[in-house]
């Protein structure tokens, strides 16, 4: 089975440029999620997916991140424009319905690594 | 304060070693407990999900949760290089709720 891809895994931009990153979660998982992790501290969600409809964006910077998945499967995050503290890994996760799986059970991509100069 | 504490380490320990990990937290609502680890450039990945109060164990690996003392922890028995890595506690109030990370304990496991 093939697990969560992502990319790019590694963007360089300067502070003020855009940058985007897409994720295709794993067949027959409804529910998609991108999670923000800095450098020394756990994963923060940014946004949630239920198939098409947004469950979660409380701790999404809506000002310059946006996201959207694409007829329930593929999503991508972007960040316009980008700031010095948007440098982290973005993770992108997805996990079954919680009837058919075990709770709490995330199944996460390598991540995208951003740096903004 | 956090939600979530957990040391972030790092933890060094030679193989064979007992390792205790913990986390405590603030929010009284969190019913379902969470270990993740993550192996560095890697995503985390779910190493055990134990749910309110008790015990649970898998191989070399146990998951304690005391929710009176809203402290939860996972121990290591005869720990091996190859359990070197980031492991994170995660937490959440329901099956539909979002996870709660902790920082995250960096595991260091020598020969």
């Amino acid at each position: 089975e093939a697990g969560v891809a992502q990319s790019p895994r590694y963007k360089i931009i300067e502070k003020r440029q855009s940058v985007a990153f897409w994720c295709n979660p794993i067949s027959g998982h409804a529910t998609l999620y991108w999670y923000q992790q800095i450098l020394g501290q756990g994963p923060k969600l940014l946004i949630q997916f239920q198939n098409n409809g947004v469950v979660d964006d409380s701790q999404l910077p809506k000002d310059r991140f946006s996201a959207e998945r694409l007829k329930g499967v593929d999503s991508t995050l972007k960040i316009q424009p980008a700031k010095l503290e948007d440098s982290a890994v973005y993770l992108c996760a997805s996990s079954l319905d919680q009837a058919r799986g075990v709770v709490g059970e995330l199944f996460f991509g390598e991540g995208s690594r951003l740096t903004v100069l | 304060q956090k939600e979530v504490e957990q040391d972030p380490g790092p933890l060094s320990v030679p193989e064979g070693a007992i390792v205790s990990l913990n986390c405590t937290y603030s929010n009284s609502a969190f019913q379902y407990f969470m270990w993740y680890r993550q192996y560095s450039r890697k995503g985390p990945e779910l190493l055990m999900y134990t749910y309110s109060s008790g015990n649970k164990e898998d191989g070399r690996f146990t998951a304690q949760v005391d929710k009176s003392s809203k402290y939860i922890s996972l121990f290591i028995r005869d720990s091996q290089p190859s359990d070197s890595a980031t492991y994170l506690c995660a937490m959440s109030t329901g099956t539909a709720s979002k996870l709660t990370f902790g920082t995250g304990t960096r595991l260091q496991v020598t020969l």
